[in-house]
Parts: structure tokens; C-alpha cells; sequence
């Protein structure tokens, strides 16, 4: 199975300022890697996908990169609708896709 | 517009089973596989596995054999999964989520809380 590893676990960032967030795989998973952000109460909303294109009404602010194994998420200017649990997901063998523990962008 | 529409919270007894369904609009059903997420109270996101919405055939993730049972309905657009011999540890919110153009999961159900409570 891979292992999906996010980090920090937790990241303060205060509003308009850049939001870097990392996810790590543990062998390569090409570009079939995706981003979802969940708010409480709310469903997972997907962001990313293919590492880098955004979803359909995802703000520009959003970007993913990388490949293979090391990947990012940045978000540009944080908003305060951004502050919410953010996961990265593999899904490069059918057989098992698997996401990573969540990475939460509190306001600081 | 897609939609995904889960059945209402559910609280059933340890040893009980419970059903949650997971009503499709907006698209034909059989064009797109369905895929399960369990989320436990607080914690994160776990894929359960897929369902061939055209064959019927389901694919389990690890931990997610035996007692959990993925199935459809295709005249009524519905997948379903079955959840027996229920623990306390299967208290969570399960997500019913279909892929997009590619097998990453474009559309959500809103989630149905299931309870395991004596």
C-alpha cells in the first residue's frame, strides 16, 4: 500500500498571506495525485487533481505541484473561507488509492 | 447537475448491520464507478474501496473485507453499502463519492453518520 504523508500536521498562516502545504509519497505515483479541502460539517470539496489542474470554480489562488513522490499545495493569499482541513490522494494503482492524514490551516 | 444524495443518520446497536445508500443524478449511473470514503469522528479520510457500476463488481481496500458489502441498484441510480456485525468502532461518517474524467473523486454525497451505541 503506499503511505500518503502530509505536513505539518498543523500550519498558522495569517490572512493574505501564502500557505504552503506538503504531501510525500512512498514510492511514485506519476501526476495522479489529488487535493480536497474539507470544512467542518461539509463533505470533502476537491481542489486538485492531476497535481496541478484545478477543479471546475476553484479559485486561481490555488495551485498544486510535483510528481513522482513530493508534491505541494499552495494557496496564494489565504481568504478566510480557506481556513479548513486540507488532504492530498493518491490515486495511481486502482487497487488501492489512499489519502493522506490531513494537514489543518488555522488562522494565526 | 451531478448529485449524490446518502440516506439519513443511523444508530444501531453493536452486532446490528445497517444499510446506507447513495442516490446518483445528473449523469448515467453506469458511466462512472463509486467509490466509499469513512471518515471517523475527528479523525481523517480513509477510502474504503470502489464499486464497477456497470458490472457490479466491487474492489475492498485493506480492512474494508468481510463485513462491508458495496452493491447497487441500477434502475433507481443507487449504490449501497452494507455494514454487518457493527462495533463501536465503526461509528463515522461515510461518503459515497464518484470519480471525474480521471479516478480522483469529483463529486461527494453529503455523508451519512452511522452510530454503533448499546
Amino acid at each position: 500500500e503506499i503511505v500518503m504523508t502530509q505536513s505539518p500536521a498543523t500550519l498558522s498562516v495569517s490572512p493574505g498571506e501564502r500557505a504552503t502545504l506538503s504531501c510525500r509519497a512512498s514510492q511514485s505515483v506519476s501526476s495522479n495525485l489529488a487535493w480536497y479541502q474539507q470544512k467542518p460539517g461539509q463533505a470533502p470539496r476537491l481542489l486538485i487533481y492531476g497535481a496541478s489542474t484545478r477543479a471546475t470554480g476553484i479559485p486561481a489562488r490555488f495551485s498544486g505541484s510535483g510528481s513522482g513522490t513530493e508534491f505541494t499545495l499552495t494557496i496564494s493569499s489565504l481568504q478566510s473561507e480557506d481556513f479548513a482541513v486540507y488532504y492530498c490522494q493518491q490515486y495511481n494503482n486502482w487497487l488501492s488509492y489512499t489519502f493522506g492524514q490531513g494537514t489543518k490551516l488555522e488562522i494565526k | 447537475q451531478v448529485q449524490l444524495v446518502q440516506s439519513g443518520s443511523e444508530l444501531k446497536k453493536p452486532g446490528a448491520s445497517v444499510k446506507v445508500s447513495c442516490k446518483a443524478s445528473g449523469y448515467t449511473f453506469t458511466s462512472y464507478a463509486m467509490n466509499w470514503v469513512r471518515q471517523a469522528p475527528g479523525q481523517g479520510l480513509e477510502w474504503m474501496g470502489w464499486i464497477n457500476t456497470n458490472t457490479g463488481n466491487p474492489t475492498y481496500a485493506q480492512g474494508f473485507t468481510g463485513r462491508f458489502v458495496f452493491s447497487l441498484d441500477t434502475s433507481v441510480s443507487t449504490a449501497y453499502l452494507q455494514i454487518s456485525s457493527l462495533k463501536a468502532e465503526d461509528t463515522a461518517v461515510y461518503y459515497c463519492a464518484r470519480y471525474g474524467s480521471g479516478s480522483y473523486l469529483h463529486y461527494w454525497g453529503q455523508g451519512t453518520l452511522v452510530t454503533v451505541s448499546s
